[in-house]
């Protein structure tokens, strides 16, 4: 069974930190491309982040660029995303999302961590 | 990059049929769409992909056989007949653009699916 297990949200101040994990499992990760979706409350799934299946090319919405940076470890299997300089506009459930390899199909979510950047 | 647009909201009564639109910006008839349904409290679900000839591909782990889909010109149609009430949900359709590091997935505002 597919599992992804995201965690390492919270509360955090403006322009603080915050390191998100998302830990996959039913699957081998090393072969798929992953993403960081978001989804602030009440509203619309926003597009995050990707990286390609060994980690090598990244790709991030302007909103978090400079900001934000997704980075892998095939070995323990686990997708992250660091989180600088947090704003109130980044407040938002983080989903973390696999993109299945032969149509890039973005296939399994998982629950979502939510992140509150609030003083 | 395109634009989606889909209704806020639709209703339709246990048992019958509905359909959920949508709609590309103009220029982008070619997109392929992703639709997703999201339950409260839960995660979205991937559905199905969808092009001007149809499904793209395959549905979506436990997605039942009344859920279809069809792309019309700008217009990508999420179909569901015999509705249940656990059809009631959220449902998102998303494409992505460009390539590289001018990649980006663009989404729909999401329609609010009733089930009365």
């Amino acid at each position: 069974e597919v599992q992804l297990v995201e965690s390492g949200g919270g509360l955090v101040q403006p322009g603080g930190s915050l390191r998100l994990s998302c830990v996959a499992s039913g699957f081998t990760f090393s072969s798929y491309w992953m993403r960081w979706v978001r989804q602030a409350p009440g509203k619309g799934l926003v597009w995050v982040s990707r990286i390609n299946s060994e980690g090598s090319s990244t790709s991030y919405a302007d909103s978090v660029k400079g900001r934000f940076t997704i980075s892998r470890d095939n070995a323990k299997k686990t997708l992250s995303l660091q989180m600088n300089s947090l704003r109130a506009e980044d407040t938002a459930m983080y989903y973390c999302v696999r993109v299945a390899p032969r149509q890039l199909v973005p296939d399994y979510w998982g629950q979502g961590t939510l992140v509150s950047v609030s003083s | 990059q395109p634009v989606l647009t889909q209704p806020p909201s639709a209703s339709a009564s246990l048992g019958a049929s509905v359909t959920l639109t949508c709609t590309l910006s103009s220029g982008y008839s070619n997109y392929n769409v992703d639709w997703y349904q999201q339950r409260p409290g839960k995660g979205p679900r991937f559905v199905m992909r969808v092009g001007t000839g149809g499904i793209v591909g395959s549905k979506g782990d436990g997605i039942p056989d009344r859920f279809s889909v069809l792309g019309s010109g700008l217009n990508r149609y999420l179909t569901i007949k015999n509705i249940q009430e656990e059809d009631e949900s959220d449902y998102h359709c998303g494409a992505d653009h460009g390539s590289g590091s001018n990649f980006v997935v663009v989404f729909g505002g999401g329609t609010k699916l009733t089930v009365l």
